[in-house]
């Protein structure tokens, strides 16, 4: 089935943890992005990519990483989790031109204690 | 300055009312997004928009692009669309997507 698939869904890290959330679209979109949504506020930007090879900082890409490798894998890693990071991570992915939805991935909820 | 300014933050209406929800930007765009997020989930797109209207079912979006304004209304309106409802553009310049804060709409039976 078309769309974008965000794993996992629930995860909880100890402070200094490290680990990778995972995005998958087979839509063969260009755009893919990360966001973190926290209670009372509108969605964060904390990276995008705009092809495979190129990925570009939001307004929150601190204690963040990602890599565009490939069209379909967008991963984001935390590579030492504090507790700021606990937050609601959405992946999203759009096409160009006159077809150009925006789909977006189940979200993660992540819990760092 | 936000690029993306959504209005109101808050809406409640009784079931039946005809709603609006409005979205201004500042940035030249290639497409606006309007978006429906319910309480505990996920986040689904209603409309893309370049230019014009598009209809579905009870949800009209409206976009001028001189004027960088959009407008979702909701006609006859049902407890089922409370939820958050964001607005979304796509940078024509730095072709990311910039998103306003949103707008929740409660509405009562």
């Amino acid at each position: 089935n078309a769309g974008v698939t965000q794993t996992p869904k629930f995860q909880v890290l100890k402070t200094g943890q490290s680990m990778t959330l995972q995005c998958a679209q087979d839509m063969n979109h260009e755009y893919m992005s990360w966001y973190r949504q926290d209670p009372g506020m509108g969605l964060r930007l904390i990276h995008y990519s705009v092809g495979a090879g190129i990925t570009d900082q939001g307004e929150v890409p601190n204690g963040y990483n990602v890599s565009r490798s490939t069209t379909e894998d967008f991963p984001l890693r935390l590579l030492s989790a504090a507790p700021s990071q606990t937050s609601v991570y959405f992946c999203a992915s759009v096409g160009t031109g006159d077809t150009g939805e925006l789909f977006f991935g189940e979200g993660s909820r992540l819990t760092v204690l | 300055k936000n690029e993306v300014e959504q209005s109101p933050q808050n809406l409640t209406a009784q079931e039946g009312e005809f709603i609006t929800i409005n979205c201004s930007y500042s940035v030249g765009i290639s497409a606006l997004h309007w978006l429906q997020q319910h309480p505990g989930g996920g986040i689904v797109s209603l409309f893309m928009l370049s230019s014009g209207k598009k209809k579905h079912g009870r949800l009209i979006a409206t976009i001028n692009i001189q004027e960088k304004h959009s407008s979702l209304h909701i006609t006859a309106s049902h407890p089922r669309d409370s939820a958050v409802y964001i607005c979304a553009v796509r940078d024509l310049g730095a072709q990311k997507l910039v998103f306003g804060q949103g707008t929740r709409l409660t509405i009562n039976p």
